[in-house]
């Protein structure tokens, strides 16, 4: 069973550009979280989706930044004309049932670099 | 004030040592207590976590949570060079969902 995947690993993108991250769950799970790590800074919860289904989206910057996580394929997150500050690395992990803490799993993060 | 503060670190240790590790709290509302540990550019790895107060031991590790002082703690014994990473601290408020929310962790260097 492989873990939560995730891609691409590294991406580069110029200011102004679009950035599209992918996570696939692992399998049997159908609960999904997106968490950002800013340099020198803790995980902090962007978004929580189950399939087709955003549950909650607290954490998500208002402008510029949306997620889905459709009946079929991988959750993306997606960053609209990206600025210095979206930087980071962004990690999503997934679980069974709605229980984050004990049941989750994280993926390997995509390290997004803005130039 | 922080929700979850901890000390970023650098801990450097000689193998062998007792490690300490710690976090402070604010919000009197969490219940659950976990530990990752992250390696250099990594996922978080889930290590262990604890319900209210009390300790928890799973091998070298032990987690305590001092809910009164709003306190936690992970002990590493008999410390490896495979420990160097970073340790980051998380809690929730309840086992449903409840978002979790991370210390920003301590980086350990465990040298030979």
């Amino acid at each position: 069973n492989a873990g939560v995947m995730q891609n691409p690993r590294h991406l580069v993108r110029r200011r102004g550009q679009e950035a599209r991250l992918r996570c696939s769950p692992m399998k049997g799970h159908s609960h999904v979280y997106w968490y950002r790590q800013l340099p020198e800074e803790g995980l902090k919860f962007m978004v929580y989706l189950q399939k087709e289904n955003i549950i909650d989206e607290s954490g998500m910057p208002k402008e510029r930044f949306s997620a889905e996580f459709p009946k079929e394929g991988p959750s993306i997150l997606r960053i609209q004309q990206v600025v210095r500050g979206d930087s980071a690395a962004y990690f999503c992990a997934s679980s069974p049932v709605d229980r984050l803490g004990t049941e989750a799993f994280f993926g390997q993060g995509t390290r997004l670099t803005v130039v | 004030q922080k929700e979850v503060e901890q000390d970023p670190g650098p801990l450097s240790v000689p193998e062998g040592a007792i490690v300490s590790l710690n976090c402070t709290y604010s919000n009197s509302a969490f219940q659950y207590f976990m530990w990752y540990r992250q390696y250099s550019r990594k996922g978080p790895e889930l290590l262990m976590y604890t319900y209210s107060s009390g300790n928890k031991e799973d091998g070298r590790f032990t987690a305590q949570v001092d809910k009164s002082s709003k306190y936690i703690s992970l002990f590493i014994r008999d410390s490896q060079p495979s420990d160097s990473a970073t340790y980051l601290c998380a809690m929730q408020v309840s086992s449903g969902y409840s978002t979790l929310t991370f210390g920003k962790g301590t980086m350990l260097l465990v040298s030979p």
